[in-house]
């Protein structure tokens, strides 16, 4: 399966705190993207990290990327209980397709 | 206004109906794709269009024929559902190859 993995599977943490998920990936990307899924919702796009890139950061947002071991982490600074949902983390190659990871599940504790 | 959108949001039908979900995008994108997403929450492509063109069939059963009648549309056609067709259908669109991609809402299908 092409599919990424995501890891840890579910994450539960207490607001103001911080969460990170990492994305690993099997094939060579163009760049990696993050998607937040409310329950019973659509995806909504986060941040897109292109394959030149180590760093990026947008909001309460950081993403990093390493080619080189085919992962990516996306850091949730102080959380807040409206940031529960899950997290995917997908990847373009320019195959007019994004693979997506296996997701996330993030739980903010109020 | 909602940039794609999916009708029905849910959809209960027996076994061996042929169904249809229609999608709009409101945002001049060039790119729509069709996802299935299991009971696991893995999200899988399963068509990709480009201006129209069919650019990606992933190993999708040929009883799903997805229909582009233009740029905007993009409706999934099911022929003889099956159980194992129940999942979360999801829209989607982008301006180009890679960008950022806009989700429809999803719709619920559900085969008894």
């Amino acid at each position: 399966s092409q599919q990424g993995e995501e890891d840890p599977q579910a994450l539960s943490i207490q607001e103001g705190e911080n969460a990170t998920m990492n994305c690993s990936y099997k094939t060579s990307i163009n760049n990696l993207q993050w998607y937040r899924q409310n329950s019973g919702r659509g995806l909504v796009h986060l941040i897109l990290i292109r394959s030149n890139e180590r760093e990026k950061h947008s909001g309460r947002l950081r993403v990093t990327l390493d080619t080189s071991k085919k992962s990516s982490s996306l850091l949730i600074t102080a959380s807040r209980a409206a940031d529960t949902a899950s997290y995917f983390c997908a990847t373009a190659s320019g195959t007019y397709k994004y693979i997506f990871g296996t997701g996330t599940r993030l739980k903010v504790l109020a | 206004d909602t940039a794609v959108s999916q009708t029905p949001k849910y959809l209960v039908t027996q076994m061996g109906n042929d169904k249809s979900i229609k999608c709009e995008q409101n945002l001049g994108h060039d790119t729509m794709y069709w996802y299935k997403q299991d009971s696991k929450k893995f999200l899988k492509i399963m068509f990709s269009y480009n201006n129209k063109e069919l650019i990606i069939n992933e190993t999708v059963p040929n009883r799903f024929s997805p229909k582009s009648p233009d740029k905007a549309h993009l409706n999934l056609h099911i022929n003889s559902l099956e159980l194992g067709d129940s999942a979360v259908y999801f829209c989607a669109s982008s301006p180009y190859e890679e960008s950022e991609a806009f989700f429809g809402q999803g719709t619920r299908l559900t085969v008894v």
